[in-house]
């Protein structure tokens, strides 16, 4: 089951506008993780915040998280047509033997840039 | 340093074949993860195993296994090939298992399409 839903599910921006995309999660976390996949490709890494974080920032990236709320926040400013992409975000599952690297993802925002 | 490698990165199978998808996590990680993406279910988590031994395991069934060997290299096979097997197959390295500092990075994964 999917623990994270991003909103919204696709986002249409012009070159140069920000972008922002929004994850909910359901269970109690430690961090949280972003990422983007270019069409059908492997994920990249963007950020990763910690549950006693609010904000961090990346480059063009800023990143919130809200555990009060249980969501997080990817904006991209001055976006660019490099940035079309589909983003996730990702939690690690807190049903664990152990501890351990099970990430339960979001359904995902498809992000497109136009020039 | 080198990222993630998957081999082979494409592979075509028919019905009731098995296959073998390979995973090399970044130098001097020691746990490797394997998720199923597909169009319907998203990114679901396979299993992950940590110097040498599985940790976690997802919800499927037991034609999926896995293996890890001394060098952190993990192998993923399927057995009696489904065409619901068809999907992007992604590994993720991390330097431990669990935690909230533990980013996890993704290879550019197996597109696996069953006939």
């Amino acid at each position: 089951s999917q623990q994270g839903e991003e909103d919204p599910q696709a986002l249409s921006i012009q070159e140069g506008e920000n972008a922002t995309m929004n994850c909910s999660y359901k269970t109690s976390i430690n961090n949280l993780q972003w990422y983007r996949q270019n069409s059908g490709r492997g994920l990249v890494h963007l950020i990763l915040i910690r549950s006693n974080e609010r904000e961090k920032h990346s480059g063009r990236l800023r990143v919130t998280l809200d555990t009060s709320k249980k969501s997080s926040s990817l904006l991209i400013t001055a976006s660019r047509a490099a940035d079309t992409a589909s983003y996730f975000c990702a939690t690690p599952s807190e049903k664990l033997t152990g501890g351990g690297n099970k990430l339960t993802f979001g359904t995902g925002t498809q992000l497109k840039v136009e020039l | 340093k080198a990222g993630v490698t998957q081999t082979p990165r494409y592979l075509i199978k028919t019905r009731g074949q098995q296959v073998t998808l390979s995973c090399s996590p970044i130098s001097g990680h020691r746990s490797v993860s394997w998720y199923q993406q597909t169009p319907g279910q998203g990114l679901q988590f396979l299993f992950e195993y940590f110097s040498e031994t599985q940790r976690n395991k997802g919800n499927f069934p037991g034609r999926f296994s896995g293996r890890q060997f001394s060098n952190s290299r993990s192998e993923m096979n399927v057995s009696t090939l489904e065409l619901g097997d068809s999907a992007l197959y992604l590994c993720a390295s991390s330097w431990t298992s669990g935690g909230p500092y533990n980013e996890q990075f993704f290879g550019p994964g197996t597109r696996l399409t069953v006939l």
